[in-house]
C-alpha cells in the first residue's frame, strides 16, 4: 500500500536503553521529517532530511541520530533513552505541496 | 525567533455553527502556510494551504483568510460537523520545507 508507516507503533523503554523508531514511506519523496508531539509544545522538529545521505538537525536533536541510506527509510534513534523522551513521535514526507504524516509512534520511557 | 501561535487552545461550537480558529505568526519571510487537522492517535492532516501573494484561499467547507498586515491566519469551517472535532494546527513554511506548528486548538463539536 502507498503511504508512510511507522513502527512500532507504541513502545515502552527503560532509561538509558536505545530504541530506534522506524518510518518509510513509498512515493520517493526526497524530504522526510521527524517531529515529536508533547503537551503544550506541539509539534516539534528534531531532524529531518533532504535526500539520501543528507540531514540536519532541527528544533530539538539532543539525543537523537537519525541514519538516511535508502530514500523510502528514516529511522530515528535514541541511543540512551530519557524519561524526557516520553513522547509521540511523527515522521512525515514532503512530496513538495504538501506533508504527509504517518500514524505516529507513542514511547515511553521508565 | 520564530514562532506560530493559536489564540486560543479551545473553542466549542455547537453543531451546524461556523467555526473560527485563529493564528498568529511572526516571521514575516514565510511565504507559505498550512492548516492541518488531528484526530485523536492519528497523525496531522492536510487541510487547505495558502501562499503569501494570497489573501484568501477556500476549499469544501473551509476557507484560509491570511492578513500580512497584522500577521494573522484564520481558518473558517462552514456548518460544522460532530467528524470536525479535532485538534487544529497551523504551520509556516521556513529555511526550506522545514515547518513550524503552532500549538494548537482542540475544537469541539456538540450535537
Amino acid at each position: 500500500d502507498a503511504g508512510i508507516t511507522q513502527s512500532p507503533r507504541y513502545k515502552i523503554t527503560e532509561t538509558g536503553r536505545q530504541v530506534t523508531l522506524m518510518c518509510h514511506q513509498t512515493w520517493s519523496h526526497s524530504y522526510m521529517f521527524w517531529y515529536r508531539q508533547d503537551l503544550g509544545h506541539g509539534l516539534r522538529l528534531i531532524y529531518y532530511s533532504a535526500a539520501a545521505d543528507i540531514t540536519d538537525k532541527g528544533e530539538v536533536p539532543d539525543g537523537y541520530v537519525v541514519s538516511r541510506s535508502k530514500t523510502e527509510n528514516f529511522p530515528l534513534t535514541l541511543e540512551s533513552a530519557t524519561r524526557s523522551q516520553t513522547s509521540v513521535y511523527f515522521c512525515a514526507s514532503d512530496s513538495g505541496n504538501e506533508q504527509f504524516f504517518g500514524p505516529g509512534t507513542r514511547l515511553t520511557v521508565l | 525567533g520564530e514562532s506560530v501561535g493559536l489564540h486560543l487552545p479551545t473553542l466549542s461550537v455547537q453543531e451546524g455553527d461556523n467555526s473560527i480558529i485563529n493564528c498568529a505568526y511572526s516571521n514575516s519571510a514565510s511565504d507559505y502556510f498550512i492548516w492541518y487537522k488531528q484526530e485523536s492517535g492519528k497523525g496531522p492532516q492536510f487541510i487547505i494551504d495558502i501562499r503569501s501573494n494570497m489573501d484568501k484561499r477556500q476549499g469544501q467547507r473551509v476557507t484560509v483568510l491570511l492578513n500580512k498586515t497584522v500577521k494573522h491566519l484564520s481558518l473558517q469551517i462552514a456548518a460544522t460537523q460532530p467528524g470536525d472535532s479535532a485538534v487544529y494546527f497551523c504551520a509556516e513554511r521556513v529555511a526550506g520545507t522545514a515547518l513550524i506548528f503552532g500549538k494548537g486548538t482542540t475544537l469541539s463539536v456538540s450535537s
